[in-house]
């Protein structure tokens, strides 16, 4: 059973524009939020996180938005910029986080000139 | 700044073979991970560490084994490769405490088994 979901694979947005990358997950013992970004051939680097404790975390042109009782979350790129072209994955943790992420799918952004 | 070496980019095992993927890291993280990503599945967890000798299954272990002998170092084995461990391998590490969330990926290992 997948305990997080993306479930857009893709996603093309106009540069410029804001992207929105949504992520829904199921175990409700989940007390931290991540979003990993990953280029082909590379490994995934981090982007940005929210502790289950907050709603909102906000970095530079990144934000993520997290609603509990809907076991949602969602990563705002705004503007968006050809550099964001890549796959975003979304992940989850619990217990402190040396048991491991679990991550899910990915969805791959696309911003179109 | 963190740094999350793996032996090799690209590798190219015949099936049966045994198959030892490596990982440095080199800022003194307790912990370590192995993954690997395939299209449509995302990254999964296959063993993990919190300690040099320590090692835990994570959710999908079969067909391999991991050591983990100094801390800076992870090593993956696939014990008798086959074809359906084609795959993309990943390391990564993290510190204990708070910052364990936060890993840090190495560039990925290109394992094909044919």
């Amino acid at each position: 059973d997948q305990q997080v979901k993306q479930n857009s694979p893709s996603l093309s947005v106009q540069e410029g524009r804001i992207s929105i990358l949504n992520c829904d997950y199921t175990n409700s013992m989940f007390d931290y939020f991540l979003w990993y970004k990953k280029y082909p051939a590379e490994g995934p680097t981090f982007l940005i996180s929210i502790s289950s404790i907050k709603d909102k975390n906000e970095d530079g042109r990144f934000t993520v938005f997290l609603n509990k009782s809907a076991k949602h979350l969602s990563l705002h790129i705004v503007p968006s910029q050809p550099g964001d072209s890549a796959v975003y994955f979304c992940a989850a943790g619990l217990g402190g986080g040396a048991d491991g992420l679990t991550f899910g799918k990915g969805t791959h952004l696309i911003i179109q000139p | 700044d963190v740094k999350v070496t793996q032996s090799s980019r690209y590798l190219v095992k015949r099936t049966g073979e045994k198959v030892f993927l490596e990982c440095v890291q080199d800022m003194d993280h307790e912990n370590m991970f192995w993954y690997r990503q395939d299209p449509g599945l995302g990254l999964r967890l296959i063993y993990f560490s919190y300690d040099v000798k320590m090692k835990e299954k994570g959710d999908i272990p079969e067909g391999y084994s991991v050591s983990r002998e100094k801390k800076e170092r992870f090593s993956l084995i696939l014990e008798s490769a086959s074809t359906n461990q084609t795959s993309m391998y990943l390391c990564a590490s993290s510190l204990p405490g708070t910052g364990a969330y936060e890993q840090y990926f190495g560039p990925g290992t290109r394992l094909t088994v044919t």
